[in-house]
């Protein structure tokens, strides 16, 4: 099954305590994205990549980051967790450049911070 | 910098009322549009798209969208709409050149009351 595999789905952790979610795709897709969703805020884009070992800021990349070591995965990586980081997560792929189908969404990853 | 704008944030119905979603977005060149939709506790899925020809689109469920370029628009739309259709309904905005950034807009919550 097409699918995009975000881990784990639920993360409470202390602040300043390094993490990492993980974010697989199985559709040989070259782009992926990580977002935050947040009450009233909508998503907004923290860290895309466009093929491997190619990656860019989105809009909040403060706090954060990725790599694309290879084409399936793009883990995220908080190397020292804030409160104001309590969000909940998705991983997103596509494609192409032109994007076809759109996006193929995670489940989501819900994360927080105390 | 593109944007995308949805001015109903809280969309309340009763079952079979029609449903139109609002999306106004800000771009001068040529875009690729989307509707997606999170029910309760998932993640986003893709709804309909448009890309060119035809301005309007069906999607799955029922829905469907139009594309007016001289009002910069992409509403949502349904003539009918069912309990199962509470959900957030999100509008993207991709611009078919240059670099691959979607932009979402906040989303619209929808309740539909049996």
């Amino acid at each position: 099954e097409a699918q995009v595999t975000q881990n784990p789905r639920y993360l409470i952790t202390v602040t300043g305590k390094k993490l990492t979610v993980t974010c697989s795709q199985n559709m040989n897709h070259e782009y992926m994205s990580w977002y935050r969703q947040d009450p009233g805020l909508g998503l907004r884009q923290i860290y895309y990549s466009m093929n491997v070992e190619v990656t860019d800021k989105g809009d909040v990349p403060e706090g954060y980051k990725v790599s694309r070591k290879e084409k399936r995965n793009f883990p995220l990586i908080l190397e020292s967790p804030s409160p104001n980081q309590t969000s909940l997560y998705f991983c997103a792929s596509s494609f192409s450049r032109q994007a076809g189908g759109g996006y193929t969404f995670g489940s989501g990853t819900r994360l927080t911070v105390v | 910098a593109q944007s995308v704008s949805q001015h109903n944030h809280h969309v309340i119905l009763s079952e079979a009322a029609s449903l139109e979603l609002g999306c106004n977005y800000s771009y001068g060149g040529t875009v690729n549009l989307f509707w997606y939709v999170q029910y309760p506790g998932q993640h986003l899925q893709l709804l309909l798209k448009y890309f060119s020809g035809d301005p309007l689109v069906k999607g799955i469920k029922g829905f469907e969208a139009e594309f007016i370029k001289s009002k910069f628009s992409f509403n949502l739309r349904k003539p009918s709409v069912q309990w199962s259709d509470t959900a957030e309904y999100f509008c993207a905005v991709i611009p078919s050149g240059g670099s691959y950034i979607p932009t979402f807009g906040r989303g619209t919550s929808l309740i539909v009351h049996p």
